[in-house]
C-alpha cells in the first residue's frame, strides 16, 4: 500500500515567490496534519483536518500560510509570499481516527 | 512553558548500555501518549504507544506517570541501529486529534 505521498520533495525558490506543497494521505484515513520542522523549533503542528474540514489552524504562522483539503485524497499548503524564514521541512501526516500517525517523506523548502 | 518538553540530549552511549529518556507535558487532560523515532533526514515513525500501566516491546519500555505528567522511554542493551532522535508525542488535552511533538532527544550509540 502506498504511504503518504508528498510533492515536491525539494524546492528552492526566491523570496516573494508562491510555494505550493501537496499531499496525498493514505486511503481511508480521515485526519490529515501539516507539520513544519526546523532545527530551532522542532516539529510544529501547523493545521489539521478531520474529514476534510480544518479543525485547528492555530499553528499557522501568519496570513501568508493557507491550507486546503478539497477532498479526502488531496491537500495543499500554500505560502504566499515566501520568506527565507519559511525554510524548513514540511511534513504531511495522516491517521484513521486515533490510530497511528503516518508521515510522508517531507518537502524540503529553501527560500533564498 | 512548552507543551511537551524533553531532555535536550544528545546522549552518547556505548553499545549494550541502558539509556532512559524523559518527557513532561503541561496539559493534565491529555489522554494519548506515544514515542516516535526519527532517523536523520527521514520522517518520524511510531516506535510505541504509551499505556497507563506501562508497556514493553522487546528492549524498549515506556512508562506513564499521570500524577507527575511524565513519560519515559527505557532502551536496554542499546544497538548501533538505535541511533536516532526520539520524539515524545502527546495529544492536546481533550482535543483528541491534535498531536504535539516534543523537540526530540538525539541518541548516538557508539561501538
Amino acid at each position: 500500500d502506498a504511504g503518504v505521498i508528498q510533492s515536491p520533495r525539494h524546492e528552492v525558490t526566491e523570496m516573494g515567490q508562491e510555494v505550493t506543497l501537496r499531499c496525498k494521505p493514505i486511503s481511508g484515513h480521515n485526519s490529515l496534519f501539516w507539520y513544519r520542522q526546523t532545527m530551532m523549533r522542532g516539529l510544529e503542528l501547523l493545521i489539521y483536518f478531520n474529514n476534510n474540514v480544518p479543525i485547528d489552524d492555530s499553528g499557522m504562522p501568519e496570513d501568508r500560510f493557507s491550507a486546503k483539503m478539497p477532498n479526502a485524497s488531496f491537500s495543499t499548503l500554500k505560502i504566499q509570499p515566501s520568506e527565507p524564514r519559511d525554510s524548513a521541512v514540511y511534513f504531511c501526516a495522516s491517521r484513521q481516527h486515533i490510530g497511528e500517525l503516518f508521515f510522508g517523506e517531507g518537502s524540503r523548502l529553501t527560500v533564498l | 512553558r512548552k507543551e511537551v518538553e524533553q531532555d535536550p540530549g544528545p546522549f552518547n552511549v556505548p553499545e549494550g548500555a541502558t539509556v532512559a529518556f524523559n518527557c513532561t507535558y503541561s496539559n493534565s487532560a491529555s489522554q494519548s501518549f506515544f514515542w516516535y523515532r526519527q532517523d536523520c533526514r527521514k520522517e518520524p515513525k511510531l516506535l510505541m504507544s504509551v499505556y497507563s500501566s506501562g508497556n514493553e516491546d522487546g528492549r524498549f519500555t515506556a512508562q506513564l506517570n499521570r500524577a507527575s505528567q511524565y513519560i519515559s522511554l527505557l532502551i536496554r542493551d542499546s544497538k548501533l541501529s538505535d541511533s536516532a532522535t526520539y520524539l515524545c508525542v502527546v495529544n492536546k488535552g481533550n482535543q483528541g486529534g491534535k498531536l504535539i511533538f516534543g523537540q526530540g532527544t538525539e541518541l548516538s550509540v557508539k561501538p
